[in-house]
């Protein structure tokens, strides 16, 4: 079975700095997709960045970017300045290509930017 | 053009009664999924619908729990008799099928729902 693992639950970086949330996966699958959602206080989740697992090019969207390591199963998001805006809880999901069409999503990590 | 739109945002209800949750599509979108989100727990996935096929209803977790989509457009998920392990979050997405999965899930803001 599928699984998504985000080891940190909690997460806090000043306004301006760099802050990078983990999330690891695990599956049998070849093809896939990768997504980081944020979900704020309003609970509207959003698209961040969507990874796709046959390129190797690491995705990026203005301040955030992907590292995607397909060999350790790792795909961890990175953001740069991180502004007040940033705050809410960011979630990675898996989607395989094989015919499944359940994504998979992972706990979740509250991110907090401090002013 | 107008996004996943939910009903109601909040709903309080007393443990036994039935409950309503509605979804509103983007237009057009074929896909619909609901999850539900429990505090401090990730999305679980509880029923796709595609077009006209059969839904998959396999993350209903029991028999109280059952959900429709009328003309391949709005969904109803509706639970039955009530208990206090049912207040979650309840977040409806669509997305536009034919483009696959790559294409992005539009989420909903979601009911939050509080059995007393």
């Amino acid at each position: 079975a599928q699984t998504v693992t985000q080891s940190q639950p909690e997460m806090s970086v000043q306004e301006a700095e760099t802050v990078t949330l983990s999330c690891t996966y695990d599956t049998s699958e070849n093809n896939y997709y990768l997504f980081w959602y944020k979900q704020p206080p309003s609970r509207q989740m959003i698209l961040v960045i969507r990874q796709e697992a046959y390129k190797q090019q690491n995705a990026t969207e203005n301040r955030f970017s992907v590292n995607f390591q397909k060999a350790a199963k790792s795909f961890s998001l990175k953001i740069s300045d991180s502004q007040l805006g940033d705050t809410a809880m960011y979630f990675c999901a898996f989607i395989s290509t094989s015919g499944t069409y359940k994504y998979i999503f992972g706990t979740g990590t509250r991110l907090k930017v401090l002013a | 053009g107008a996004g996943v739109s939910q009903s109601p945002s909040n709903k309080v209800t007393e443990k036994g009664k039935d409950v309503e949750l509605r979804c509103d599509p983007i237009s057009g979108h074929t896909a619909l999924y609901w999850y539900r989100q429990s505090l401090g727990q990730g999305l679980e996935f509880l029923i796709y619908f595609q077009g006209n096929s059969a839904p998959d209803k396999s993350g209903l977790p029991s028999d109280r729990f059952s959900a429709e989509r009328t003309g391949g457009s709005v969904s109803t998920l509706t639970i039955q008799r009530t208990q206090q392990e049912d207040s979650a979050v309840y977040l409806c997405a669509s997305r536009d099928s034919p483009g696959g999965f790559q294409e992005t899930q539009y989420f909903g803001p979601g009911t939050r729902l509080l059995v007393l």
